[in-house]
């Protein structure tokens, strides 16, 4: 089976642009859920996504959103970026369970966004 | 309060000794997963282990062992016959029940295999 891929895998972008990444999740997975890693933050949890609906969401400015398509595809888009927002993107691919169970997570490669 | 909490922000293991990794977890859920990953200097987040609360058995796979003690808290991660591979972060990380599929996840621990 193939893995998560994310596109691209490197990014660089100036203040105020925006920005969109993609990941695709391993087949046969419907739960999508986006992370930025930065040294200063470690890793914060931006969304998550089920069945083309946003599920839980972390503690980010609306800047940050995201969507899934019906093949299980996501899209997480960055409006306006700042400086701070250079980070690795990790995307990362669930299993669909019933609730309450409790299966891992699968990562992306991630993508390297730098603002400049 | 942190959900996870890793206090070795860097650890050094002679290659093929055994290793520690440290973590504690905080939740008043009965129902919850413990998590390991490793993250090697490319950026992948490797899945490597996971202990269910209600599993009466530590979890292996293959050289990681986990350490589940409950009543501590604690999922501290054993790496026997450590390798030069394992150069890496790791983190600790936990899923509960009653917040659906949110994982949170631990500051991690940077491990270096010396020769």
């Amino acid at each position: 089976k193939a893995g998560v891929t994310q596109t691209p895998r490197y990014l660089i972008k100036t203040r105020g642009q925006q920005v969109t990444l993609s990941c695709s999740p391993i087949s046969g997975h419907r739960s999508v859920s986006w992370y930025q890693q930065t040294p200063g933050q470690g890793l914060q949890f931006l969304f998550e996504y089920f069945s083309e609906t946003q599920r839980n969401k972390g503690n980010f400015p609306g800047r940050f959103s995201g969507r899934q398509f019906s093949n299980s595809r996501s899209e997480m888009n960055v409006s306006t970026l700042e400086l701070g927002d250079s980070a690795l993107y990790l995307c990362a691919s669930s299993p669909s369970p019933p609730p309450g169970t409790l299966y891992e997570q699968y990562f992306g490669p991630g993508t390297r966004l730098t603002v400049t | 309060a942190q959900k996870i909490t890793q206090t070795q922000p860097g650890m050094f293991v002679q290659e093929k000794e055994a290793v520690t990794l440290d973590c504690t977890y905080d939740t008043s859920d009965q129902s919850y997963g413990l998590f390991w990953y490793k993250q090697p200097s490319s950026g992948e987040m490797i899945f490597l282990i996971y202990q269910g609360s209600y599993d009466e058995q530590n979890a292996t796979e293959g050289r990681y062992s986990l350490n589940f003690q409950k009543a501590r808290k604690s999922a501290n991660l054993v790496i026997s016959a450590s390798q030069l591979g394992d150069s890496a972060m790791y983190f600790c990380a936990m899923r509960e029940a009653s917040t659906g599929n949110q994982f949170y996840f631990g500051t991690g621990t940077s491990l270096t295999v010396i020769p």
